[in-house]
């Protein structure tokens, strides 16, 4: 299958500085990307769905200039969580679908590996 | 909106015995897709089946089988043969083909004992 890289893997950082997470499609176009929060033991939340070139939609509650999201190319779409706060610790996941000789399943989701961020 | 539900938050069964994990869904959107990822402890989800709403026959995909219940709007993972290694969380997940995006369960933690 299609195969999707996250980086990094886990960050530490300081209350009030801002982390970026970067999320690209290997072997694929990714022609949308969507980002998740998951707290332990927990569901993933969708927080956001992006389109290459496009805007990022994001869903009801979750701030737009808290976690800004680019998606410049096919196979990019970075997160930044800009000025963490402790409350902001969680395991972020992107995902990607599109199109590509690796693509066996339309509308098929590729999860990348998530970064675990814990802001102190 | 859709909606989820995996009752089973714990499962236990042991080493090669078969399992099946509940799934139910409710959506309106006359043309969906029904998934079922594995996560294990590292955090990694790992797709494990597919069913698309209008096909006929049950997913099947190596010891996971989708037991895909249209009218009941359920599709429930079958595992078969369990293996310690499927102790994991299970997801189960509706795509909204309209909205081009999925919206998933509570997830069900697994346990194989030996």
């Amino acid at each position: 299958g299609a195969v999707v890289s996250q980086h990094p893997s886990w960050v530490i950082c300081k209350s009030g500085t801002s982390v970026k997470i970067e999320c690209r499609s290997l072997d694929f176009q990714a022609t949308t990307m969507f980002w998740y929060r998951q707290f332990p033991k927990q569901s993933l939340m969708l927080m956001a769905t992006s389109n290459e070139g496009s805007k990022a939609t994001y869903e009801q509650g979750v701030e737009k200039d808290k976690f800004l999201i680019n998606h410049a190319s096919l196979t990019l779409s970075t997160l930044t969580v800009t000025s963490a706060h402790p409350e902001d610790s969680s395991f972020y996941i992107c995902s990607a679908k599109g199109t590509g000789p690796s693509v066996a399943v339309t509308d098929e989701q590729f999860f990348g590996p998530g970064t675990r961020l814990t802001v102190l | 909106a859709q909606k989820i539900t995996q009752t089973q938050p714990g499962m236990f069964v042991q080493e090669k015995e078969a399992v099946t994990l509940d799934c139910t869904y409710d959506t309106s959107d006359p043309s969906y897709g029904l998934f079922w990822y594995k996560q294990p402890s590292s955090g990694e989800m790992i797709f494990l089946i597919y069913q698309g709403s209008y096909d006929q026959q049950n997913a099947t995909e190596g010891r996971y089988s989708l037991n895909f219940q249209k009218a009941r709007k359920s599709a429930n993972l079958v595992i078969s043969a369990s293996q310690l290694g499927d102790s994991a969380m299970y997801f189960c997940a509706c795509l909204n083909t309209n909205a081009g995006k999925s919206t998933f369960g509570d997830g069900t933690t697994l346990t194989v004992k030996p």
